[in-house]
């Protein structure tokens, strides 16, 4: 158990609408990142939060956006959702800041369908 | 973007058998290098965080070592057990940038009691 949990774990939606994906940090973890993974890949980075400010970006269009809560719970938002945004999005927080020289603790995931 | 290849994709080995497998990342700008182990239908699990070229580190009966100058980190399992039985993920960090991590695609091992 990492102290990570991420919801919805599944859900379906179909191409042009929006989705809201939570995360609740582990307790005491100032720092949380959200990444891609589709089939066959490795996780990839989307963008990280620190503090509630966003600080570090991947290679993923605008409509990728997140927020960050003053109790480091976190959102990622996807607008005009395509077929190939279907994938695991995993939700990592941190207590050791921007440099992620600690180690990040996971949550599960949550899978996300668009068809 | 930043390569970070990991070899085998996968394998598969007898009960008791030792193993490893390679982390490849850019040998310029390292920060730091994570090994993490992800069971199916779990979270990755942090296993290491290496960040001096030369480090050694243990865990039970896993061990990961570093070479920053060329860009490769080893990953070691002694005695492999069914438990054992994951993907092996590598995420390189540059220092130049914003210090997130690139991950490999992963090796999945398969440990065959």
């Amino acid at each position: 158990e990492t102290g990570v949990t991420q919801s919805p774990t599944h859900l379906i939606k179909t191409r042009g609408q929006q989705v809201t994906l939570r995360c609740s940090s582990q307790s005491g973890h100032n720092t949380v990142s959200w990444y891609q993974q589709a089939l066959g890949q490795g996780p990839q980075f989307i963008f990280q939060y620190y503090r509630e400010e966003e600080n570090g970006r991947g290679n993923f269009p605008p409509r990728f956006s997140g927020l960050q809560f003053p109790n480091y719970s976190s959102e990622l938002n996807v607008n005009a959702l395509e077929l190939d945004d279907s994938a695991l999005y995993l939700c990592a927080s941190s207590s050791r800041g921007l440099t992620n020289t600690g180690e990040l603790f996971f949550g599960e995931g949550s899978r996300l369908t668009v068809l | 973007i930043l390569n970070v290849e990991q070899s085998p994709q996968s394998l598969h080995v007898q009960e008791g058998d030792s193993t490893n497998f390679t982390c490849s990342f850019p040998s310029s700008n390292f920060y730091a290098l994570h090994w993490y182990r992800w069971e199916t239908a779990k979270s990755p699990e942090a296993l290491f965080v290496m960040t001096l070229n030369g480090d050694e580190k243990k865990k039970g009966r896993i061990s990961a070592t570093l070479n920053t100058k060329e860009g490769y980190s080893y990953l070691y399992i002694k005695g492999s057990q069914p438990e054992d039985s994951a993907t092996y993920l590598c995420a390189f960090i540059s220092g130049a940038g914003s210090y997130q991590l690139t991950f490999g695609k992963g090796t999945k091992l398969s440990v065959i009691p």
